[in-house]
């Protein structure tokens, strides 16, 4: 079947330096992506989401990038801070609900 | 904003046993669905209600039952709980089926069956 995965399955970067976080996907008729932050014990919460016509899309300090012809897409988080530790989630659609990714351990050490 | 309220936020059960997960949305959202969450699995699809009034099985829905009871409900029911069912249980909602929109999920239930 189709697979959404996670190339890392954990980070760490210093606080203030750049994260990029990677997810590849094999379903090619995937349309609408969106990463998820999960902070221990919570829910997954909504960080950015980027459909198939675009390739990239900025929000405040993350970027997502879309590499349709690798099925290849990333978060970039900007200037990472101690609350940005986190399990962090590709997911895709291209039915009826979203395919999560295993997720990406991200520790932001000091 | 409430958003998505799941309850309970706890449950022990033992083998055998039956439970209902409740799970209710304040944001008028047509779809709902049931995500079970285990280590090194991520976000596995239950079941989901694409609107009021539907259900459908998702990935591994073997072991549990749905009720979409109204637009703000929607129920996840395990008739006879098994070891393999502990894990983590989300519920989210979302705008639309068809709609290219976001997911919003709950604070989860942590489910332990002995």
């Amino acid at each position: 079947g189709e697979s959404v995965g996670l190339h890392l399955p954990t980070l760490s970067v210093q606080e203030g330096d750049n994260s990029i976080i990677n997810c590849a996907y094999s379903n090619s008729a995937s349309d609408y992506f969106i990463w998820y932050k999960q902070e221990s014990g919570k829910g997954p919460q909504f960080i950015i989401d980027i459909r198939s016509n675009m390739d990239k899309r900025q929000g405040q300090r993350v970027t997502v990038l879309l590499n349709k012809t690798v099925k290849h897409l990333s978060l970039q988080i900007a200037a990472t801070q101690p609350g940005d530790s986190a399990v962090y989630f590709c997911a895709e659609r291209s039915g009826y609900a979203l395919n999560f990714g295993k997720g990406t351990s991200l520790l932001v050490t000091p | 904003n409430a958003g998505v309220t799941q309850t309970p936020k706890f449950q022990v059960l033992k083998t055998g046993q039956s439970m209902t997960l409740q799970c209710a949305q304040d944001m008028n959202h047509n779809s709902m669905y049931w995500y079970r969450q285990d280590p090194g699995m991520g976000l596995r699809l239950i079941y989901y209600s694409a609107s009021e009034g539907t259900t459908d099985k998702g990935e591994v829905p073997n072991g549990y039952n749905v009720s979409r009871l109204n637009k703000r409900e929607f129920s996840l029911r395990l008739e006879s709980a098994a070891p393999s069912q502990t894990s983590v249980y989300f519920c989210a909602s979302s705008e639309a089926f068809v709609v290219n929109t976001e997911a919003f999920f709950g604070q989860g239930t942590r489910l332990t069956v002995v």
